[in-house]
């Protein structure tokens, strides 16, 4: 089946170092999503990729999308004690998706 | 987010008994999804729904689950009997309407089977 796998599976950094994760898949996908889950959370959508080599930009955020639509990025500059929390992307294989398959996910932990 | 209210918010109970979750999605949705996460297994979909019709059920792990959509506004994941290894927290999600394929979670539902 689909599987989506994410690395690094952990994060430790110092306040104000960059931070990314990596995710890839064993399939090509139509999209990409990220989603933010806070410690004790929910996930919280945070953006979507649709277009091969897509590179959107959310303040410090900086999301990718691969060329061939099986691997994507994030990447958080100069972190901050509230960027702490699990990101995880989500793929789907068609278009108008009725199926999101979640990343295993990457623990940020951010110390001050 | 106030898109969908689950219940309970923990639930602890012993192997062997029954355990209802229940979602009450608040805003407009086309889609109702059941995930389970765990740290093991991370976020696993369950079951989803279109328009109150179960879509794909094979991420169900076994017949003691079972999940239903009544109506629009409001559905059930069931567990019968529950077992230690159905610990988790069962989140809720809804997508579709001013969402477009987003998916907006539920706070979730932590159950604890002992």
């Amino acid at each position: 089946g689909q599987q989506v796998m994410q690395i690094p599976q952990y994060q430790h950094v110092q306040e104000g170092e960059d931070f990314t994760t990596y995710c890839n898949s064993s399939t090509t996908l139509s999209n990409i999503q990220w989603y933010k889950q806070r410690p004790g959370g929910h996930p919280v959508f945070l953006i979507q990729l649709v277009k091969s080599g897509e590179v959107k930009k959310q303040e410090r955020l900086t999301f990718q999308f691969g060329e061939a639509k099986k691997n994507s990025s994030l990447h958080i500059t100069a972190t901050q004690t509230t960027d702490v929390g699990t990101y995880f992307c989500a793929g789907s294989l068609g278009y108008n998706t009725d199926k999101l398959i979640f990343g295993t996910g990457t623990r940020l932990q951010v110390f001050p | 987010d106030a898109g969908v209210i689950q219940s309970p918010r923990h639930e602890v109970t012993e192997m062997g008994q029954e355990v209802t979750l229940r979602c009450k999605p608040i805003s407009g949705h086309d889609y109702l999804f059941w995930y389970r996460q765990t740290m093991m297994r991370g976020l696993e979909l369950l079951i989803y729904f279109n328009n109150n019709v179960p879509i794909d059920d094979s991420g169900m792990p076994e017949d003691r689950f079972s999940a239903k959509m009544p109506n629009a506004s409001f559905s059930t994941l069931k567990i019968q009997p529950s077992e230690p290894r159905d610990s988790a927290v069962y989140f809720c999600a809804i997508m579709g309407g001013a969402g477009a394929n987003v998916l907006t979670f539920g706070a979730g539902s932590r159950l604890t089977v002992l």
